[in-house]
């Protein structure tokens, strides 16, 4: 069965400081590995797509790397505005497209 | 990206009654929209498959006569809460596969 797992649950981060949030997975064939930004009472946000080991994809403060079991995402000096949970997926080749396998999200807090 | 409206944004309705979600792809056609449920610091958890022209697909331990799904054309996706009571109270969500999985912003339900 599909496992997503994140840690920490929660982070509170100073501003400027720099940290990373973890995404370890377990899945039959991985299609892909997404990053979503979830605000409270919002839908989550679309930040990346992982495909295969070794990819990086970078959006202002923020970078996503992939290996075969896990995923990081880096925050270089969080601004309070960076203060969202942090939702990873996964996408398997048996399921149909588009349905992900979510983690229970990171909450990350960045005070000024 | 892609757009994915739902509405209402929230709704309060009375023990017993039904209520009606509506989940629209704007500026793409989607075959397959997704409904999620979310509990308070929980993961998002994948409901049915919403299938046009066709029925849904249930998740296993999702009554699928209490959650009834009818996606009618390419763009429209509807989840009916039937007979609702203060536990289906939770917050839905639903997504529609372009590039990637674009989420609507979420209907957040209350049964009193």
């Amino acid at each position: 069965e599909d496992q997503v797992t994140q840690s920490p649950e929660a982070l509170r981060l100073q501003e400027g400081e720099s940290s990373s949030l973890n995404c370890s997975y377990t899945v039959s064939g991985l299609r892909g590995l997404f990053w979503y930004r979830q605000d409270p009472g919002k839908g989550p946000e679309f930040l990346f797509t992982l495909y295969s080991a070794g990819e990086e994809k970078e959006k202002e403060r923020l970078k996503a790397t992939l290996t075969k079991k896990e995923s990081f995402l880096h925050i270089t000096a969080p601004k309070p505005e960076d203060s969202a949970t942090y939702l990873c997926a996964v996408a398997d080749r048996g399921s149909t497209l588009g349905r992900l396998y979510f983690g229970r999200g990171t909450q990350l807090t960045v005070w000024p | 990206g892609a757009v994915v409206s739902q509405h209402p944004s929230w709704v309060i309705c009375k023990s017993g009654t039904s209520v009606k979600i509506e989940c629209r792809s704007l500026d793409f056609q989607a075959t397959t929209m997704f409904w999620y449920r979310q509990f308070p610091k929980q993961s998002l958890m994948l409901m049915a498959t919403s299938n046009e022209g066709s029925k849904a697909t249930y998740e296993q331990g999702v009554e699928k006569d209490k959650f009834l799904i009818n996606h009618a054309s390419l763009t429209l996706s509807t989840l009916t809460v039937t007979s609702a009571h203060p536990e289906d109270s939770s917050f839905y969500i639903c997504s529609a596969k372009y590039t990637e999985a674009f989420f609507g912003q979420g209907t957040r339900l209350t049964v009193v």
